[in-house]
């Protein structure tokens, strides 16, 4: 089945730029997400690529798709302590129907 | 806006014991889903359900029965309640189309099973 994998952890500096990575083994990707996780609380939808695009910018956040390598990238410019969270990728694969599969989840911890 | 409710933010029950976990979404979604989230595993789905009375099993459905008798509402049973069981559960819901299949959430139970 498919595989959607994170690195558990990230910390950076308050202001600084966060990139989270995430890599999945399944090429018939059709969509991507980004999902965000704040302390006790679901997961909502941050932004989500089409699978034939590069690259889509929403504000803060720029989400970059590599299909050939088949990796996936959030960056969050100007990162502030709001956006302490869990980050979660996503993809829906053909032949996955109407299901998610979830990556492992990114803590993003910011300092001062 | 979307709204899905779980019945319960917390739920401490016993091993053996019988547990309901109730999921209410308002938007009239075809598709419902139960996950459980454990550190450094992400979410993995138990169940899921497209239509009302359907469901479909997940990847970790062992031990878990849910129950789709409206479209509005997914519950999910844990038949007998195990330590191992001890877990966020999260529901989530989404529409049909041939548009992108975003699940929107439900602000989870964390069960603990003593």
């Amino acid at each position: 089945g498919e595989d959607v994998e994170q690195s558990l952890f990230l910390s950076v500096r308050e202001g600084d730029s966060s990139v989270i990575n995430c890599t999945y083994t399944d090429s018939s990707s059709t969509y991507l997400y980004w999902y965000k996780q704040e302390p006790g609380a679901g997961l909502q939808l941050l932004t989500y690529i089409f699978s034939n695009m590069d690259m889509k910018q929403d504000q803060r956040l720029t989400v970059l798709l590599n299909k050939k390598d088949k990796h996936l990238s959030l960056r969050i410019a100007d990162t502030q302590t709001g956006d302490s969270a869990i980050y979660f990728c996503a993809g829906s694969f053909t032949g996955g129907g109407n299901k998610l599969t979830f990556g492992t989840g990114t803590q993003l911890k910011v300092e001062l | 806006d979307v709204k899905v409710t779980q019945s319960s933010r917390y739920l401490v029950k016993r091993t053996g014991e019988k547990v309901f976990l109730e999921c209410v979404q308002d938007m009239d979604h075809e598709n419902m889903f139960w996950y459980r989230q454990d550190p450094g595993l992400g979410l993995r789905l138990i169940y899921f359900s497209y239509d009302v009375k359907m469901k479909e099993k997940g990847d970790i459905p062992e031990g878990y029965s849910v129950s789709r008798e409206k479209k509005e509402r997914f519950s999910l049973i844990l038949e007998s309640a195990s330590t191992n069981q001890t877990s966020m559960y999260l529901c989530a819901s989404s529409p049909t189309g041939t548009g992108g299949y975003e699940q929107y959430f439900g602000p989870g139970t964390r069960l603990t099973v003593t």
